[in-house]
């Protein structure tokens, strides 16, 4: 099974100011099959990026993705007051053994 | 535009079993593969289980192996998950997801929609 861990915990930010989230797999996540999700308080998770660095139909160009191998990186280059909430990665490139990882809250600073 | 609908939650005592239906609207539900995955409330993501568009290919999350099956009944566009000698740490809220492909080979992809949830608590 592939571990994911994300960081930070919680991030702290103003509106406008630049935000990087950081996902690090225990092993190499094949072809880049990495997603990254939004989860606002109840909500069902939204699907922002998928094959590490493609942007799902509707989401704003402010959001991008980055990385290969074992590193992972979704950055949101200036956030708007809707982008606060809880952000997680999932790995499907150990079909058919999905996995998340803990998630990162991005709150209003 | 694609409408998930989950039911079959409740509370139900360890041991015992549950079956959680997925109700799939707005699209073609025999194209694609399917998930279960849960959130305990204020907790993370956990993916439990994937079914490929026909069945063919199939997935369960370690913790649950041996007592989930995913299954799908195309016909009435719908998937389940029935669950067997449930736990207290299976008390979560289930969702339905639907893979951005068909999940051939177990060949999974990201989940492009979502429902709403259902929530199960296991408890005596």
């Amino acid at each position: 099974e592939i571990v994911l861990t994300q960081s930070p915990g919680t991030l702290s930010l103003s509106p406008g100011e630049r935000a990087t989230l950081s996902c690090r797999a225990s092993q190499t996540v094949r072809s880049s099959f990495l997603a990254w999700y939004q989860q606002k308080p109840g909500q069902a998770p939204r699907l922002l990026i998928f094959g590490a660095s493609t942007r799902a139909t509707g989401i704003p160009d402010r959001f991008s993705g980055s990385g290969s191998g074992t590193d992972f990186t979704l950055t949101i280059s200036r956030l708007e007051p809707e982008d606060f909430g809880v952000y997680y990665c999932q790995q499907y490139g150990n079909s058919p053994l999905l996995t998340f990882g803990g998630g990162t809250k991005v709150e209003i600073k | 535009e694609v409408q998930l609908v989950e039911s079959g939650g409740g509370l139900v005592q360890p041991g015992r079993s549950l079956r959680l239906s997925c109700a799939a609207s707005g699209f073609t539900f025999n194209d694609y593969a399917m998930h279960w995955v849960r959130q305990v409330p204020g907790k993370g993501l956990e993916w439990v289980s994937g079914i490929s568009w026909n069945g063919g290919s199939m997935g369960h999350a370690v913790s649950v192996q041996g007592r989930f099956a995913i299954s799908r009944d195309n016909a009435k566009n719908s998937l389940f998950l029935q669950m067997n000698s449930l736990r207290a740490e299976d008390t979560a809220l289930y969702y339905c997801a639907k893979d951005l492909g068909s999940g051939s080979y177990f060949a999974f992809d990201a989940f492009d929609s979502w429902g709403q949830g259902t929530m199960v608590t296991v408890s005596s």
